[in-house]
């Protein structure tokens, strides 16, 4: 089974700061994803990183996977109270289009 | 376009109450899933579908059947529900894209056992 683990678990800064949220694995995968979930809503893509090197941005995010494809970053830079939500990082299972997910990374952005 | 929905958005149940939560996606997706998400542990796959009339047991099965009679819908049941399983539920369908299979989620059912 292949185990994605994240941290920090729990994340809260104010707005304006910077922050990174790892995503780790013993086991090498083909790709990774990031989703965001806010509150009472279901995870919502961000992003997919497929070469191992690769970097990505998207506005004030940037993501990065490790050059053995074992790991993943997400960067956020001047975190704003918007940016307040569940960061799931997951990974493409044994078939089907089938995920594992990390346990998260709740953030809380204050104003 | 919907998306994928889910109804109801919120329920109680007694121990040993049953009950089907229903999703619906409208995006002509093959594969639909089911997940539980509960605190500090992600997303967990109860069952998945790879199409109409097919079914597959997902990491925590039991507990749960579910049916695809139609491509669009995907029923997960609950038979005999016990606390254990008070939980958000997600359903999911996908499709597979350039960087490899998207997932799109429904809002959740908040399902709580007593």
């Amino acid at each position: 089974t292949q185990l994605l683990e994240q941290s920090p678990q729990f994340l809260s800064i104010q707005e304006g700061e910077n922050l990174t949220v790892y995503c780790n694995s013993s086991s090498v995968f083909s790709s990774l994803q990031w989703y965001r979930q806010e509150p009472g809503e279901g995870p919502v893509l961000l992003v997919t990183v497929v070469t191992g090197g690769e970097v990505k941005k998207l506005k004030r995010l940037t993501f990065q996977f490790g050059d053995a494809r074992k790991d993943s970053s997400l960067h956020i830079t001047a975190a704003q109270p918007g940016d307040t939500g569940l960061y799931l990082c997951a990974g493409p299972g044994t078939s089907y289009g089938k995920l594992t997910f990390g346990q998260g990374t709740i953030l809380t952005v204050h104003p | 376009n919907a998306g994928v929905t889910q109804t109801p958005k919120f329920r109680v149940l007694k121990t040993g109450q049953s009950m089907t939560l229903l999703c619906a996606q409208d995006m002509n997706h093959e594969y639909m899933y089911w997940y539980r998400q509960d605190p500090g542990m992600g997303l967990r796959l109860i069952h998945y579908s790879v199409g109409e009339g097919t079914t597959a047991k997902g990491e925590v099965p039991d507990g749960y059947n579910v049916s695809r009679l139609k491509k669009q819908n995907f029923l997960l049941g609950l038979e005999s529900a016990a606390p254990s399983q008070t939980s958000v539920y997600f359903c999911a369908s996908s499709y597979k894209g350039a960087g490899g299979y998207e997932q799109f989620f429904g809002p959740g059912t908040r399902l709580t056992v007593l």
